[in-house]
C-alpha cells in the first residue's frame, strides 16, 4: 500500500521558534509538494520540489523554507514561527507532473 | 488567470438521496482534473481524474464526474449517497507544470 507519513500529526510551537515538518514517501516519487490549508481559501501550495536538491516556490512561500536531500524525504521549515502559520500542513507526492497526488495526514500546526 | 470555483461550501442530503458537486474551472488549455475527498483528520484521497477520452468518468466509491468543455466544468455526481460519504470534497486543475489548482471545498453533510 503506497504511503505518505508526516512526522507529527499534531504540533504546538512558540512564536520564533525553529519548527520542521517532515515528509516521507515510499513510492519512489519524483515530485513532492507542500500545501497549507486553511477554512474556506482551501489548498495553496508553499513549495514543490521536482527532483532532489531541486525546489520551486509555490504560491505562498513566504516565511517557509524547503530541503529536499534525498528523494523520500521533504522538509518543510518555518525559520520563526508566527501566529499567522497556525494551519493544517499537507505534503504531497506524484510520479509525474500533473499526475494524481498522494497526501499524507496531514499536521496541524499551532504557534502560540 | 487560471482558477477553480465550487460554488456550494456546505450541502446537506439525506442517506440514499442522489448528490451533485459542482466545479467550474478558467484555464485556456486542455485541463488535467481531478476530484479528491477529505474525511475528518485526514490528508486528501483521489476519488478520480480526467486527462482525455470520453468525458464521463468513473471513480472509487461509485462516484462519477462528467466534463463539459462548454461549461467549464467538472461536476461530480453519486446515485445515492451513504452516511459515510460525508467528508469534504475537494476539485482540482492540474495546470502549469507541477501546480495544482484546488476548489475551496465542499462539506457534505449527510442526513441518516
Amino acid at each position: 500500500d503506497v504511503k505518505v507519513t508526516q512526522s507529527s500529526r499534531y504540533l504546538v510551537k512558540r512564536t520564533g521558534e525553529k519548527v520542521f515538518l517532515e515528509c516521507v514517501q515510499d513510492m519512489d516519487h519524483e515530485n513532492m509538494f507542500w500545501y497549507r490549508q486553511d477554512p474556506g481559501l482551501g489548498l495553496r501550495l508553499i513549495y514543490f520540489s521536482y527532483d532532489v536538491k531541486m525546489k520551486e516556490k509555490g504560491d505562498i512561500p513566504e516565511g517557509y523554507s524547503v530541503s529536499r536531500e534525498k528523494k523520500e524525504r521533504f522538509s518543510l521549515i518555518l525559520e520563526s514561527a508566527s501566529t499567522n502559520q497556525t494551519s493544517m500542513y499537507l505534503c504531497a507526492s506524484s510520479r509525474q507532473a500533473l499526475d494524481e497526488q498522494f497526501f499524507g495526514p496531514g499536521t496541524r500546526l499551532t504557534v502560540l | 488567470a487560471q482558477s477553480v470555483t465550487q460554488p456550494d461550501i456546505h450541502i446537506t442530503v439525506s442517506e440514499g438521496a442522489s448528490l451533485e458537486l459542482r466545479c467550474n474551472y478558467s484555464y485556456g488549455a486542455t485541463p488535467y482534473l481531478f476530484w479528491y475527498v477529505q474525511s475528518p483528520g485526514q490528508g486528501l484521497q483521489l476519488l478520480l481524474k480526467y486527462f482525455s477520452g470520453d468525458t464521463l468518468v468513473q471513480g472509487i466509491k461509485g462516484f462519477e464526474a462528467e466534463f463539459k468543455r462548454s461549461q467549464s466544468s467538472f461536476n461530480l455526481r453519486k446515485p445515492s449517497v451513504h452516511w459515510s460519504d460525508a467528508a469534504e470534497y475537494f476539485c482540482a486543475v492540474g495546470a502549469v507544470t507541477y501546480k495544482y489548482i484546488f476548489g475551496t471545498g465542499t462539506r457534505l453533510k449527510v442526513l441518516a
